[in-house]
């Protein structure tokens, strides 16, 4: 069964630029979470969202963004970057997100703003 | 205000000795917890998770034990080996919830 995939896994952007970055979740699984981790900082949750809903939201600016697919795929957006951006966006998935449910990672996008 | 702490930075055991990761949280609701495995330029990896009707689960090497009553809990690797050498995640969420993830601790197995 494929894993959690997540594209583009390395991307350099300006600064001021946008950015999307892609997860395909493991098949059946519903959830999909977006976390942040940045140099000495664990992972920082981002938002998840089941069934196309954004469920629940970290403590982010609203430059980042995501969205659902039918087919539970997601993205997020990141809009005028900033240098403080760069951090590895990681994206994980579970079957219904719930308590009780293990979250499955994937690689990571690895941003780099400049 | 950080819910899940893990104040050891990092951790450094002989090869074939037992380590212990430790982690704290403050939210008494937390009902469900893992923990990651994580090398570097790559995902975590799920390693073992507990409930919280339970005081122990074990896989293998690994055992997770948790402490309601302290809100705390350790994972245990016997024995440790050099490819342990990684950054571990504990996480906790309740129902409902997102996972809450602590800042991590750095094993490192030495030879």
């Amino acid at each position: 069964k494929a894993g959690v995939t997540q594209t583009p896994r390395y991307l350099i952007k300006t600064r001021g630029q946008q950015v999307t970055l892609s997860c395909s979740p493991i098949s059946g699984h519903r959830s999909v979470s977006w976390y942040q981790q940045t140099p000495g900082q664990g992972l920082q949750f981002l938002f998840e969202y089941f069934s196309e809903t954004q469920r629940n939201k970290g403590n982010f600016p609203g430059r980042f963004s995501g969205r659902q697919f039918s087919n539970s795929r997601s993205e997020m957006n990141v809009s005028t970057l900033e240098l403080g951006d760069s951090a590895l966006y990681l994206c994980a998935s579970s079957l219904t997100g719930q308590a009780g449910n293990t979250i499955y990672f994937g690689e990571g996008s690895w941003l780099t703003v400049v | 205000d950080q819910q899940v702490k893990q104040n050891s930075p990092s951790l450094s055991v002989q090869e074939g000795r037992i380590s212990i990761l430790n982690c704290d949280y403050t939210n008494s609701m937390f009902d469900y917890f893992l923990w990651y495995k994580k090398y570097p330029a790559e995902g975590p990896t799920f390693l073992i998770s507990i409930s919280s009707i339970k005081d122990k689960n074990e896989d293998g090497r690994f055992t997770v034990f948790l402490n309601k009553s302290a809100k705390h809990l350790s994972l245990h690797i016997v024995p440790s080996q050099p490819g342990d050498s990684a950054v571990y995640f504990c996480a906790a969420n309740r129902y409902g919830q997102n996972f809450v993830f602590g800042p991590g601790t750095r094993l490192s197995v030495l030879p």
